[in-house]
């Protein structure tokens, strides 16, 4: 059972032009939703994150949006560079106790065309 | 420079032998976990620890072993009951509760031929 999903396997967009990139949830007792990016056989790297108590959260030209009566979060990047394309990894968490642990999506391939 | 340090980065084993992938971190942090990727299949916890001498099985435990000896120190071995040892395993630290990003290691590409 995937509870954080990411429809979207690949986008691509053209330099200069916004990139949505969308995620899925479906446990509502997730309180905690991070972007993370990610290049060829490297790990992921911290983008930006989200606190379920607010609904958006910007960060240069990344800001992520959270609908929460969707279960819906979604990372926009504006203006995109060619150096933003890499794989998008949406992640949430349960806050708290001994159980606390990062559950991630399929990820985004994201291409971003000079 | 503080940070989190697999190694190798690439290891290939005969199947049948159990294999140990290192990870370290001297980000002084209490919580270590490791993933696995799979093409296709994003990143899926196998285990993680919270706490020196204690660890707790993540979504895909079966056929993997480890052992929290140190707060340093996570290491993961790939027994011979994992049925598909082949993927890139991700080690990754944090400072619980998990509210806060988690630095992950460069990974290993594990192939078991």
């Amino acid at each position: 059972d995937q509870q954080v999903k990411q429809n979207s396997p690949s986008l691509s967009v053209q330099e200069g032009r916004i990139s949505i990139l969308n995620c899925d949830y479906t446990n509502s007792m997730f309180d905690y939703f991070l972007w993370y990016k990610k290049y060829p056989a490297e790990g992921p790297t911290f983008l930006i994150s989200i606190s379920s108590i607010k609904d958006k959260n910007e960060d240069g030209r990344f800001t992520v949006f959270l609908n929460k009566s969707a279960k819906h979060l979604s990372l926009h990047i504006v203006p995109s560079q060619p150096g933003d394309s890499a794989v998008y990894f949406c992640a949430a968490s349960q806050g708290g106790g001994a159980t606390n642990k990062l559950i991630f999506g399929t990820g985004t391939l994201l291409a971003v065309q000079p | 420079d503080g940070g989190i340090t697999q190694s190798p980065k690439y290891l290939f084993r005969k199947e049948g032998q159990n294999v140990t992938l290192s990870c370290e971190q001297n980000l002084n942090h209490d919580a270590m976990y490791w993933y696995r990727q799979d093409p296709g299949q994003g990143l899926r916890l196998i285990y993680y620890s919270q706490i020196v001498n204690d660890f707790q099985k993540g979504d895909i435990a079966e056929g993997y072993s480890v052992s929290r000896e140190k707060k340093e120190s996570f290491p993961l071995t790939v027994t011979s009951a994992q049925k598909n040892p082949t993927a890139f395993y991700l080690c990754a630290s944090s400072i619980p509760p998990l509210n806060t990003e988690a630095f992950f290691g460069q990974g290993t590409r594990l192939t078991v031929v």
